[in-house]
């Protein structure tokens, strides 16, 4: 079963924070974040393992809550270049890397 | 290294041909994997393979058959094309049960099936 993404898009101002969740219904062993624009491939941000870990890249990090099968990103003062639809993946067990299960993604339109 | 390369990048077809949308990878990846992308609906899994010679079904594998002869290349065929199967398709590989690394997504082929 797919993950649920919210909110589905947002729309920022540069310098202004926001937060996209990735809910599963189900036991999740790694959360995947990927950042697509439009007309490209989808562009690896960082893997989230079970176990509550929180990663970081740059101003965009993320943390996985195990007991809620939660993932969220937070995008920090955010920049012009974050624009982009946002997609987690979703794994339940350590060798199912090649067929994660996808949100249907969060549009982020940061403004000047 | 070139990663994971696809071809052709933009294809029409008529309902009713065939083609096969090619994908290979140089980082010796043991895991591929077709996806389809359509609008709002994020990304969903075709076929895979964790190996030559093996492969399976992912969520949406009606319509399309795929082979793995070589570690390298991974091709996906439509035997019969219809216009529901327009949509962008990616292939992507990775390590097979290395958790340090993730998915690498080739730059996609954009198909339209009149």
């Amino acid at each position: 079963q797919q993950p649920v993404q919210s909110p589905q898009a947002v729309i920022l101002r540069e310098g202004e924070d926001a937060v996209i969740n990735c809910s599963s219904s189900k036991a999740l062993y790694s959360v995947h974040w990927y950042r697509q624009k439009h007309g490209e491939a989808p562009v690896f941000l960082m893997i989230l393992l079970k176990g509550g870990e929180q990663k970081g890249h740059e101003k965009i990090s993320a943390s996985f809550n195990e007991k809620k099968q939660q993932s969220s990103l937070y995008l920090t003062a955010s920049q012009l270049s974050y624009s982009g639809t946002y997609f987690c993946g979703t794994a339940m067990t350590t060798d199912s890397w090649g067929k994660l299960q996808f949100g249907a993604g969060t549009q982020v339109v940061v403004t000047p | 290294n070139a990663g994971v390369t696809q071809t052709p990048k933009f294809q029409v077809l008529k309902t009713g041909q065939s083609m096969t949308l090619q994908c290979a990878q140089d980082m010796n990846h043991e895991y591929m994997s077709w996806y389809r992308q359509d609008p709002g609906m994020g990304l969903r899994l075709i076929h895979y393979s964790v190996g030559a010679g093996i492969t399976d079904q992912g969520e949406v594998p009606n319509g399309y058959n795929v082979s793995r002869s070589t570690t390298e290349d991974f091709p996906l065929r439509l035997l019969s094309a219809a216009p529901s199967q327009t949509s962008v398709y990616f292939c992507a590989s990775s390590y097979y049960g290395k958790s340090t690394d993730t998915q690498y997504f080739g730059p996609g082929t954009r198909l339209t099936v009149l």
